[in-house]
C-alpha cells in the first residue's frame, strides 16, 4: 500500500508568511494527489486536486505542485483564516496532516 | 448545488450494529464514486470504504468483513451498515464523493456524524 508523509506535522507561521507543506508519497503516484483544508468541527475542504488544479471558489494565494513522489502545497501569504489543518490524499490514502497555527 | 447530509450516528456497546445514511441531492449517487471516510476524535483522516458507478465495493483493512458499504438508487442515498463495533471505531464519519466515473478524490463532502463505541 501507499503511504503518504507529511511535513512538517505542525508550523506555526505569521499572517502574510509563505508556508509550503510537503507530501512524499511511498511510491510514484504520477500526479494523482489532492490537498485539503480542515478547520475544527468541519469536514475537510478539497483545495488542491491533480497535483496543482486548484478547486473552483479557491483563493489563488494556494498551489500545489509536483509530480512522481514529492508534492507541495504553498500558500503564497497566509491569511488569518488560513489556519487550519492541511492533509494530501491519494486515493484510499491520506497524509497524516500538518496543523497551521498562527506564531 | 451538491449536498451530503448524514445520519444515524449514536452510542453502541462494543459487538453492537449502526447503519449511517448520507442523503445526497443535486447529483446522482449511483453516477459517482462514493466513500465514507472517517475521522477519530483529535486524529487525522482514514479511508473507510468506496463504491464504484458499477458497484464494484472496496474496504479497508481495519473494516473489511465487519462494515458494508451499499446505495439505493431510487432514494439517491448512500449506506454503511456497521456490525460487530470497537471502541477504535469511534469517530466522525463522513461521505464524500469523488467526481465523475473516475475521480480519485472527494470534492464534496458530508458535515459528518458521529460514532461512539462504549460501554
Amino acid at each position: 500500500d501507499i503511504q503518504l508523509t507529511q511535513s512538517p506535522s505542525f508550523l506555526s507561521a505569521s499572517v502574510g508568511d509563505r508556508v509550503t507543506i510537503t507530501c512524499r508519497a511511498s511510491q510514484g503516484i504520477s500526479s494523482y494527489l489532492a490537498w485539503y483544508q480542515q478547520k475544527p468541527g468541519k469536514a475537510p475542504k478539497l483545495l488542491i486536486y491533480a497535483a496543482s488544479t486548484l478547486q473552483s471558489g479557491v483563493p489563488s494565494r494556494f498551489s500545489g505542485s509536483g509530480s512522481g513522489t514529492e508534492f507541495t502545497l504553498t500558500i503564497s501569504s497566509l491569511q488569518p483564516e488560513d489556519f487550519a489543518t492541511y492533509y494530501c490524499q491519494q486515493l484510499k490514502t491520506f497524509g497524516g496532516g500538518t496543523k497551521v497555527e498562527i506564531k | 448545488e451538491v449536498q451530503l447530509v448524514e445520519s444515524g450516528g449514536g452510542l453502541v456497546q462494543p459487538g453492537g450494529s449502526l447503519r449511517l445514511s448520507c442523503a445526497a441531492s443535486g447529483f446522482t449517487v449511483s453516477s459517482n464514486y462514493m466513500s465514507w471516510v472517517r475521522q477519530a476524535p483529535g486524529k487525522g483522516l482514514e479511508w473507510v470504504s468506496v463504491i464504484y458507478s458499477g458497484g464494484s465495493t472496496y474496504y479497508a483493512d481495519s473494516v473489511k468483513g465487519r462494515f458494508t458499504i451499499s446505495r439505493d438508487n431510487s432514494k439517491n442515498t448512500l449506506y454503511l451498515q456497521m456490525n460487530s463495533l470497537r471502541a477504535e471505531d469511534t469517530a466522525v464519519y463522513y461521505c464524500a464523493r469523488s467526481p465523475g466515473p473516475t475521480g480519485t478524490w472527494f470534492d464534496y463532502w458530508g458535515q459528518g456524524t458521529l460514532v461512539t463505541v462504549s460501554s
